[in-house]
């Protein structure tokens, strides 16, 4: 399995700024994804971050808020834009390789609290 | 919409119960995952199950598919402290990679 990290690991942002968070596998990957954990509660996928182009977002989430980049296989960026109390959560990026598309490994997430 | 409903939604029990967390849905998925995630980590991958009924053995715990490819179980037999957190399934949703991820099912082992 991949080997994935996460920066920052947590943050405490105020309201109507941005923050970046990195994701760096450490083996080329197919698929990377971006999802977002509330608290207490299971996982909600945010984007599939396509590598060479625009990521593809899931119903709900839209790319002014969260723009991604994946300049090449082994990394990606979530921007969290503008952000307000309700973005507080957990986002964690993940990873599929070919050959086992059904199985994501998970990063160990970046903890954002947004004041 | 696919969703898959996790029951119970949370668990407690002492140490050497044996439990069972169901996963179902009114959608069939090509495969099936279950993942571990503990407070201040990501969810840890603890298996994949891709054929209708099939059943895998991890030490204490047993997965099953179910034949319609709609709903899978966990099964922990003799629970231990080390089994507590939050558990979740996930159905690969056909003709993407996409994961579906059920509601979660919290567990907590008392000693």
């Amino acid at each position: 399995s991949a080997v994935i990290s996460q920066k920052p690991s947590r943050d405490i942002c105020q309201r109507g700024t941005s923050l970046t968070i990195q994701c760096q596998v450490d083996s080329q990957v197919t698929m990377m994804f971006w999802y977002r954990q509330q608290p207490g509660q299971s996982l909600t996928l945010i984007a599939t971050a396509n590598q060479g182009s625009e990521a593809t977002y899931e119903s709900g989430f839209v790319i002014d808020k969260f723009p991604i980049s994946r300049p090449n296989l082994t990394f990606s960026t979530l921007t969290v834009s503008n952000m307000s109390p309700e973005d507080s959560s957990i986002y964690l990026c993940s990873v599929s390789t070919l050959g086992a598309q059904e199985t994501q490994y998970f990063g160990p997430g970046t903890r954002l609290l947004v004041l | 919409t696919q969703l898959l409903e996790q029951s119970p939604q949370f668990l407690s029990i002492q140490e050497g119960e044996n439990l069972t967390v169901y996963c179902n849905s009114s959608s069939v998925f090509s495969s099936l995952q279950w993942y571990r995630q503990e407070p201040g980590e990501g969810p840890v991958l603890l298996v994949t199950v891709v054929t209708g009924g099939e059943v895998k053995k991890l030490k204490r715990l047993t997965f099953q598919f179910g034949d319609a490819r709609k709903d899978s179980s966990l099964h922990i037999t003799a629970a231990q402290t080390g089994d507590t957190g939050l558990y979740l399934c996930a159905g690969g949703a056909y003709n993407t990679d996409k994961l579906i991820f059920g509601t979660g099912t919290r567990l907590q082992v008392f000693p």
